[in-house]
């Protein structure tokens, strides 16, 4: 079955720092990778997405994602961190044309020290 | 126009009590999903539903839980005899409008706190 892993559970950082969180997943076919982000007291909502084409992808709020085949990753980048960065972010896969599924990871907590 | 939109907000009840949990996806979506959002767990698949296909139940926990979409819309989550590690916040999503998009959008959830 697919799975997806997000090896930061809970990540603290200054403002201004770069931001790497990782997402590994487990499905040999085509993918859909998503990020998510649910800000404190907010709905998730979409960061960014990778369907096909450059595997460099770039979302909202200057996060971008780069989609590496060979190693099954989808890691989330910021190269500045603002306090409103603070949230949780979650890596997503779909297996295209198998089920279409949407599985999440764990989740990373992100906590931007002023 | 509106957003997924789920009730109730919040639900308290008793252990071995049954609870009926409401999502009412974006008009025109054709898949709905629920999920299970609890501390150090993140997000756990519990069901999706796409189109008129059977239902994906692999993520439900026990037999206790069970999920119907009614004429492609409207969905129900149930969890019957609940215990309190049920407690959790239920998520709904859908996605799949006329443009084939695959992101999902998610309703507020329903906290659901089991005494």
């Amino acid at each position: 079955a697919q799975s997806v892993s997000q090896h930061n559970h809970h990540v603290i950082l200054s403002e201004a720092a770069s931001l790497e969180l990782g997402c590994n997943y487990s499905y040999g076919g085509t993918v859909n990778l998503f990020w998510y982000v649910q800000y404190p007291g907010q709905h998730l909502q979409l960061l960014l997405k990778y369907f096909s084409g450059d595997p460099l992808v770039k979302g909202i709020k200057g996060f971008e994602a780069e989609f590496i085949k060979s190693k099954f990753s989808f890691n989330l980048r910021k190269p500045s961190v603002q306090w409103s960065d603070t949230a949780e972010y979650f890596c997503a896969v779909m297996s295209v044309n198998r089920d279409d599924k949407i599985i999440f990871g764990k989740g990373t907590r992100l906590h931007i020290l002023p | 126009g509106a957003g997924v939109s789920q009730s109730p907000s919040n639900k308290v009840t008793e252990k071995g009590k049954d609870v009926e949990l409401r999502c009412d996806p974006i008009s025109g979506h054709t898949a709905l999903y629920w999920y299970r959002q609890s501390l150090g767990q993140g997000l756990e698949f519990l069901i999706y539903f796409q189109g008129n296909s059977a239902p994906d139940k692999s993520g439900l926990p026990s037999d206790r839980f069970s999920a119907e979409r009614t004429g492609g819309s409207v969905s129900t989550l149930t969890i019957q005899r609940t215990q309190q590690e049920d407690s959790a916040v239920y998520l709904c999503a859908s996605s799949g409008g006329a443009g084939g998009g695959y992101e999902q959008y998610f309703g507020p959830g329903t906290r659901l706190t089991v005494t």
